[in-house]
């Protein structure tokens, strides 16, 4: 069964470095989105993707964030200059349309220190 | 993003008993509820994607219903057994999913 895949699992990175965060959608799918989830609260949105353009940012996803496309099949998420607050669960999902289903990946845990 | 709102936070269940736990949602302006299932280190699996008022949805021994005019969702797991213990995920969809912050369901054996 085709599923959303995630690279890395785990990152430990130092407050200041540049993250970038691999995911590889399911191949018919066209709209993808970027989660996270602090430990301990609740999955939050970050980023929603078609078309080759951000669609909807959430508060959170500031200029430190970027995501992108760069090759048709991956999609990435990048961290600028990393904060000891943006350490979370980061999800990737994908969906063949907005209105159904959304696969997710297992996710990259990202530990800022 | 909406304001979706789950309960209770956690629940134990003895295995055979049927459970069942709610997610609320804004009424207005609905347009999808989704359903997951979340196991530790696993990805969140999706159960079941609601739109229309008085939906039922079911998968196996898990059953949902939806009321979009009062704004929630009831999911139901008939007969648990221990495989069913996870964090159950409720999100409304309005292009983009909007969480609840789970019912983490513990069975018993």
């Amino acid at each position: 069964e085709p599923e959303v895949t995630q690279t890395p699992s785990h990152q430990v990175t130092q407050m200041g470095q540049e993250v970038i965060l691999r995911c590889v959608p399911i191949s018919n799918h066209l709209y993808f989105y970027w989660y996270r989830q602090i430990l301990g609260q609740k999955v939050e949105f970050l980023v929603s993707f078609y078309n080759n353009e951000i669609s909807e940012k959430s508060e959170i996803f500031d200029d430190q964030f970027s995501v992108e496309r760069p090759d048709g099949s991956n999609f990435t998420l990048k961290i600028r200059s990393t904060k000891l607050e943006d350490s979370a669960m980061y999800f990737c999902a994908s969906g063949a349309d907005s209105g159904n289903t959304i696969y997710f990946g297992e996710g990259s845990w990202l530990t800022v220190v | 993003i909406l304001n979706v709102e789950q309960s209770p936070q956690s629940l134990h269940v003895q295995e055979g008993d049927s459970t069942n736990f709610t997610c609320s949602f804004p009424s207005s302006n609905f347009y999808a509820l989704h359903w997951y299932r979340w196991e530790t280190a696993k990805s969140p699996e999706a159960l079941f994607v609601m739109t229309l008022n008085g939906d039922e949805k079911k998968k196996g021994r898990i059953s949902a219903t939806l009321n979009t005019k009062e704004g929630y969702s009831y999911l139901y797991i008939k007969g648990s057994q221990p495989e069913d213990s996870a964090t159950y995920l409720c999100a409304s969809n309005d292009y983009k999913l909007s969480f609840g912050a789970g019912t983490t369901v513990t069975v018993r054996a």
